[in-house]
């Protein structure tokens, strides 16, 4: 079955724009989880939802949020872009993370802010 | 001060070579996780260890959790050019195995030359 699509694959943007993420989970998956990745920080945290609900939250400002629609699939949203926004956007899908399911991720969305 | 301390950093061998790298924290963990990310793409896992003391296998790849669980390593036996990626250990936020909020190390940038 197809793993965890996400679009666009590169994104260049401007400080101060916004940006919308998509990402598709596996078929069946309820729970996506996105994630950021820059050089400096590696993987970190961004949030997780399950059945349209957030579920948890990393420490990130209020400029990132996210939602899911009733198809599972998933959007995060960044507003007024920094250029420390500057990263690789991961989103993850699983049946249930809490249940310790296995995480599947998608190939990222390589985000440039100029 | 980082909750997952990997090394080394960087490591580049000749195919054939055999190479161990490390991820190490203060604290106890009830599972740890290893991934490997490939230029380009998202993570994927390679195993869960749990148990301390624990030893798995995976083809040339050889996992350990220390006895402490604060500790863990990866070992790969006459590597080849296609185990060249980056290695990343992960701890869940959560309990009893969940996957939520997942902490990841920084990762060892593994390069094997032909």
């Amino acid at each position: 079955k197809a793993g965890v699509t996400q679009t666009p694959r590169y994104l260049i943007k401007t400080r101060g724009q916004q940006v919308t993420l998509s990402c598709s989970p596996i078929s069946g998956h309820r729970s996506v989880s996105w994630y950021q990745q820059t050089p400096g920080q590696g993987l970190q945290f961004l949030f997780e939802y399950f059945s349209e609900t957030q579920r948890n939250k990393g420490n990130f400002p209020g400029r990132f949020s996210g939602r899911q629609f009733s198809n599972s699939r998933s959007e995060m949203n960044v507003s007024t872009l920094e250029l420390g926004d500057s990263a690789l956007y991961l989103c993850a899908s699983s049946s249930d993370n809490l249940k310790g399911e296995k995480l599947f991720f998608g190939s990222g969305t390589q985000l440039s802010v100029l | 001060t980082q909750l997952l301390e990997q090394s080394p950093q960087f490591l580049s061998i000749q195919e054939g070579e055999n190479l161990t790298v490390y991820c190490n924290s203060s604290s106890v963990f009830s599972s740890l996780q290893w991934y490997r990310q490939e230029p380009g793409e998202g993570p994927v896992l390679l195993v869960t260890v749990v148990t301390g003391g624990e030893v798995k296998k995976l083809k040339r790849l050889t996992f350990q959790f220390g006895d402490a669980r604060k500790d863990s390593s990866l070992h790969i036996t006459a590597a080849q050019p296609g185990d060249t990626g980056l290695y990343l250990c992960a701890v869940s936020g959560g309990s009893g195995g969940s996957n939520y909020k997942l902490t990841f190390g920084k990762g060892t940038l593994l390069t094997v030359n032909p």
